[in-house]
């Protein structure tokens, strides 16, 4: 059964950094695209990166842009998102996701980050 | 990279059919047949139950169904469910490899 589990979460003040792993298991990690998607406390989905298989390729929405950095380790089945300059807006549920055919089809359980002083 | 607009939220009784509507732009839902829906219920993660416009994955239920006319897609829950109360959301491919979801709709069963 494909998993996947996050970590690295947990509270940090405005302006420091953070990074995120996802450790994904029971699927051949390297031939698919990765995505980190958010979701801020009683708010909706916000996609927030991808990278492509062979991690080549990244993307990232405008709000992270210049501040959030999406990475793979292939050889140790990690996907994770380097966050610096955090913000109070950047408190949320990040959660990793595989990418398949233009959508997200497994979902880890996610991880909170709150950022607060 | 605004969000696609979803109702905030749609009801129906047991039995009932209910659609949930995601309307884009040109640039995103209108330009691509690349239309995703998801279910998260409270406290879990997202689930994919259409991809590609109206495709279903394994084992979700033919009960959902999805559609898109012009810059609007569409989710349809037929035989509605006590099970099938959830947050629902659309996401778009929105070109350059990006994506935006919907802001999302709470559906209740009456």
């Amino acid at each position: 059964q494909v998993h996947l589990v996050e970590s690295g979460g947990g509270v940090v003040q405005p302006g420091r950094s953070l990074r995120l792993s996802c450790a994904a298991s029971q699927f051949t990690f390297s031939s698919f695209g990765m995505h980190w998607v958010r979701q801020a406390p009683g708010k909706g989905l916000e996609w927030v990166a991808v990278i492509s298989y062979d991690g080549s390729n990244t993307y990232q929405a405008d709000s992270v842009k210049g501040r959030f950095t999406i990475s793979r380790d292939n050889s140790k089945n990690t996907l994770y998102l380097q966050m610096n300059s955090l913000r109070v807006e950047d408190t949320a549920v990040y959660y990793c996701a595989k990418g398949q055919d233009y959508a997200m089809d497994v979902w880890g359980q996610g991880t909170t980050v709150t950022v607060s002083s | 990279q605004s969000a696609l607009t979803q109702p905030a939220s749609v009801s129906g009784s047991p039995g009932q059919s209910i659609t949930i509507s995601c309307t884009g732009t040109s640039s995103d839902v209108g330009n691509y047949n690349l239309v995703s829906w998801y279910q998260q219920h409270p406290g879990k993660a997202p689930k994919v139950m259409i991809y590609e416009g109206s495709k279903r994955p394994s084992g979700v239920s033919n009960r959902f169904s999805a559609s898109k006319s012009g810059n609007t897609a569409s989710l349809t829950i037929s035989g509605l469910q006590a099970e099938d109360e959830a947050d629902y959301y659309c996401c778009s491919y929105a070109g350059s490899s990006t994506y935006v979801f919907g802001t999302g709709t709470q559906v209740t069963v009456l």
